[in-house]
């Protein structure tokens, strides 16, 4: 079965620590993507890689961090800079080459303990 | 102002109605237009995916372009209660390279299908 999972589905976060989401797909495809959604808002975008070992700023990078060793993993880190966490976080997928839209995982909901 | 404008609903309607759904935009570099449907707590799933002007349809789904009044709808036919989820309207520039295939996201709106 092709897609993109992403781990844990529920994240709590205490003050001052930072915590790690996890994404990974078998679609074999380039580039990957990471959005934040809070309600009314639509999604925003954190950071993308359209490469292993290359990633760039989103709209909203600011007290986020990640990591593109992978092909199919790209984690988001976010950390004690970020004061306001809570947020549903949803990663996602494409083929770069082309125009091809993106494919979305099931999301990590995080809350701030 | 947004980029992207999209009234958050709810839109309550009888089973069976036509749902008609509408994104307005400001910035006329979007060449490629998609809608999203995303249930509760879940992520977005890719409902349709159409390129400039024009009308595209898939079964129960119309997905309209009118780019001289950036405007685009989608229509749902025949709705159901499993219809009942946030519609989200995404769009993109012409453009690979710039920003990595950056999609822009209205904020959704909220149907609710009542049997």
């Amino acid at each position: 079965d092709g897609g993109i999972t992403q781990s844990p589905k529920y994240l709590f976060r205490k003050e001052g620590q930072n915590v790690t989401l996890s994404c990974e797909q078998n679609l074999n495809h380039d580039a990957m993507y990471w959005y934040r959604q809070d309600p009314g808002q639509g999604l925003r975008l954190i950071y993308y890689s359209q490469i292993v070992n290359d990633f760039q700023k989103g709209d909203i990078a600011e007290g986020y961090s990640v990591s593109r060793e992978k092909k199919e993993s790209f984690p988001l880190t976010v950390t004690s800079a970020q004061k306001n966490p809570t947020a549903f976080y949803l990663c996602a997928s494409s083929i770069v080459a082309g125009l091809e839209t993106q494919y979305f995982g099931p999301g990590t909901r995080l809350l701030v303990l | 102002q947004k980029e992207v404008e999209q009234d958050p609903g709810p839109l309550s309607v009888p089973e069976g109605a036509i749902v008609s759904l509408n994104c307005t935009y400001s910035n006329s570099a979007f060449q490629y237009f998609m809608w999203y449907r995303q249930y509760s707590r879940k992520g977005p799933e890719l409902l349709m995916y159409t390129y400039s002007s024009g009308n595209k349809e898939d079964g129960r789904f119309t997905a309209q372009v009118d780019k001289s009044s950036k405007y685009i709808s989608l229509f749902i036919r025949d709705s159901q209660p499993s219809d009942s989820a946030t519609y989200l309207c995404a769009m993109k520039g012409r453009s690979v390279k710039a920003a990595g295939n950056k999609l822009t996201f209205g904020g959704g709106t909220r149907v609710l299908v009542k049997p």
